[in-house]
């Protein structure tokens, strides 16, 4: 399997649900990163991991917490999350940082209830 | 700092009509790349060109082109012939470094749509 993809495509839960988002790239990068997505603010940056280390947390609320278990795989665990939280999760990855383009994969739909 | 600027908000147009999509960037570095992406309603990213800042060559591929203008920093992207595939949001990319901290910085989009 080649590119990025994102587990689930699509998630409603309740404001008290735990859950999690994958994130799974076989292109031998070595960045990944975690955007949201929602109708008000475009494409807003939350979490950046380089080497499987947190390089950057864009003062994303802690009830987002990112896992990077190893450099192909990229969680975003969900826990407590508002109404306003509901958004298109994006992941992507890069060989090393920006200069190379990010491939990203399709999203995961959020809503919470 | 750096920004990248789309004025376009939405863009409708009727398929078969020319579009262009406007994309101003600022930088201090003299060394950058640009990128344009499209999302369709799938949501993905779609990765569509990189240019360096030493590449000044317009670059044309299929029915899209691209105008590089470092005398104006912009990167405006022309679809010639629209089609209604082509309905989606266009974002706009600077990124200056490599690493770990060289980021892509976003435009806030363009929103195409195409009307048969």
């Amino acid at each position: 399997e080649t590119g990025v993809t994102q587990t689930p495509r699509h998630l409603v839960m309740g404001m008290t649900n735990k859950k999690s988002l994958k994130c799974e790239q076989h292109l031998g990068h070595n960045a990944m990163y975690w955007y949201k997505q929602s109708a008000k603010k475009p494409l807003e940056l939350m979490f950046v991991y380089s080497l499987e280390e947190r390089v950057e947390n864009n003062s994303v609320p802690s009830r987002f917490s990112p896992e990077c278990p190893n450099s192909s795989h990229l969680f975003l665990h969900l826990h407590t999350l508002q109404p306003e939280d509901s958004a298109l999760y994006l992941c992507a990855s890069s060989p090393s940082g920006g200069i190379y383009g990010y491939t990203f994969g399709s999203g995961t739909r959020l809503t919470v209830v | 700092a750096q920004k990248v600027t789309q004025a376009q908000t939405e863009i409708s147009v009727v398929e078969k009509e020319d579009v262009t999509l406007d994309c101003v960037y600022e930088t201090r570095d003299t060394t950058y790349y640009l990128f344009w992406y499209k999302q369709p309603p799938s949501g993905e990213l779609v990765f569509l060109i990189r240019r360096n800042s030493f590449d000044e060559q317009n670059e044309i591929s299929g029915r899209y082109s691209w105008n590089f203008q470092k005398s104006t920093s912009s990167f405006n992207f022309t679809i010639t012939a629209s089609q209604v595939v082509d309905s989606a949001v266009y974002f706009c990319a600077l990124s200056n470094r490599g690493g770990s901290q060289g980021n892509l910085i976003f435009g806030k989009g363009t929103k195409l749509s195409v009307k048969p």
